[in-house]
């Protein structure tokens, strides 16, 4: 399985500002989602990161909110840009098509990043 | 949208009773996959389900996959306090080009607390 870690773990950010979190797996992976969980609420995804292009987002998700970039197989960043409580959350980024792997669906999650917005 | 329905939201049982939870998809699936989060924790994958009746079994964790792929369970034997946790279905469909790199829709997930 890929081992993939997430910078930073925490955050507490004040209203209208902008967080960068990082994203970086061990392997290269085919595919590398986004995702947003309310504590104790399901998993909802926002994007997938497309290498080489712009991600393809979920509806009520927007680039200009949430800025994706994928520069190669392993990394990816997810920008929460001019940030309100409401965005207060925990993003994961989760991984899926390792190598090495017969099957390629499953996916593979990052620690996640708490994000506290005052 | 496909949406993917989950029950229940809340299960509290004595440790060494038996754990079922249900997941029903409101279109057809190419996969059903489980996911288990401890507290604090991330989800971290169970299993796959692929063909129309599929049974998996896991030791004590008994998966089934409904013959019209619209639906999924999940048996957990004899609970013990390290099944302690959320798990999540999560159904996907096969993208146009038929590649099995779908993209998962999670369902709300069943909170399982064991008393010892």
């Amino acid at each position: 399985s890929a081992v993939i870690s997430q910078k930073p773990s925490r955050d507490i950010c004040q209203r209208g500002t902008s967080l960068t979190i990082q994203c970086q797996v061990d392997s290269q992976v085919t595919m590398m989602f986004w995702y947003r969980q309310q504590p104790g609420q399901s998993l909802t995804l926002i994007a997938t990161a497309n290498q080489g292009s712009e991600a393809t987002y979920e509806s009520g998700f927007v680039i200009d909110k949430f800025p994706i970039s994928r520069p190669n197989l392993t990394f990816s960043t997810l920008t929460v840009s001019n940030m309100s409580p409401e965005d207060s959350s925990i993003y994961l980024c989760s991984v899926a098509g390792t190598s090495g792997r017969g099957s390629y669906n499953e996916q593979f999650f990052g620690p996640g990043t708490r994000l506290t917005v005052l | 949208g496909q949406q993917v329905m989950q029950i229940p939201q809340y299960q509290h049982v004595q440790e060494g009773e038996d754990f079922t939870t249900y997941c029903n998809s409101s279109t057809t699936l190419s996969n059903i996959q489980w996911y288990k989060q401890r507290p604090g924790g991330h989800p971290v994958f169970l299993i796959q389900l692929v063909k129309s009746g599929e049974v998996k079994k896991q030791k004590r964790l008994t998966f089934q996959f409904g013959e019209a792929k619209k639906n999924s369970s999940l048996h957990i034997t004899a609970t013990q306090t390290t099944d302690v946790g959320t798990y999540f279905c999560a159904g996907s469909r096969s993208n146009a080009g038929g590649t099995s790199y779908g993209k998962l829709t999670f369902g709300q997930g069943t909170i399982l607390t064991v008393h010892p």
